[in-house]
């Protein structure tokens, strides 16, 4: 079955910049969606079609995509960025998948 | 405004079945796509399934086929998630969530209900 990797944990210190990378084979053909979770609530959108930001997201939040390899970053990450994010992606029309997520840790 | 709301928490023996509801409103229920998504405890999000509120067509995750059935009712707007046979692993929170648009550029959750706790245990 299609996977995505994504790496468990990444910290950064407040105002730095954090990157969480998402690879899965033949991403390149694909879009990639990502989501923030944080605890005890529900996902949230804040990337699709690899780098667009819906309504209501930071700036500070902008996406890229090279050849398998998704890439979220946060620019200037704020404390209020703690969370797990997780990218998604369509093994098919009628098959989704997410990573396994990753959990940002602001020091 | 759009909204997903969820029935409450279950509480379920090994074996039994679960049927869960999702209530939209805000929107038109047959223009858009309701799909499952399930995170078992300190876990990640797993996707289950999907339905079309307009034709009632529905297609599963590998891990849910012969297990799962989604079902809609087109009066009240809502749409029904049951898991049958479950297990003390099918212990999760149970989230629907809208996707955007069938293009491959829409297809993401744009909105999400607030979860459904179902707990499997003797």
């Amino acid at each position: 079955s299609y996977e995505l990797t994504q790496p468990s944990s990444v910290s950064v210190s407040p105002g730095q910049t954090a990157s969480i990378t998402c690879y899965g084979e033949n991403l390149g053909d694909k879009y990639a969606f990502w989501y923030q979770q944080k605890p005890g609530q529900s996902p949230v959108l804040v990337l699709y079609q690899d780098s667009k930001r819906p309504s209501g997201i930071p700036e500070r939040f902008s996406g890229s995509h090279s050849g398998n390899t998704a890439t979220l970053t946060i620019s200037g990450t704020q404390t209020m960025d703690e969370a797990d994010y997780f990218c998604q992606a369509w093994d098919s029309v009628t098959a989704g998948v997410f990573g396994a997520g990753t959990k940002v840790t602001v020091l | 405004q759009v909204q997903l709301v969820q029935s409450g928490a279950e509480v379920k023996k090994p074996g039994a079945s679960v049927k869960l509801l999702c209530k939209t409103s805000g929107y038109t229920f047959s223009n858009y796509y309701i799909h499952w998504v399930r995170q078992a405890p300190g876990r990640g999000l797993e996707w289950m399934g999907m339905i079309n509120p307009g034709g009632s067509n529905s297609a599963y995750g590998q891990n849910f086929q012969g297990r799962v059935t989604m079902t809609r009712d087109t009066s009240t707007s809502t749409v029904y998630m049951e898991l049958r046979s479950l297990r003390s692993d099918d212990t999760a929170v149970y989230y629907c969530a809208r996707l955007r648009g069938l293009r491959l550029r829409d297809r993401y959750f744009d909105h999400w209900g607030q979860g459904t706790l179902v707990s499997v245990s003797s």
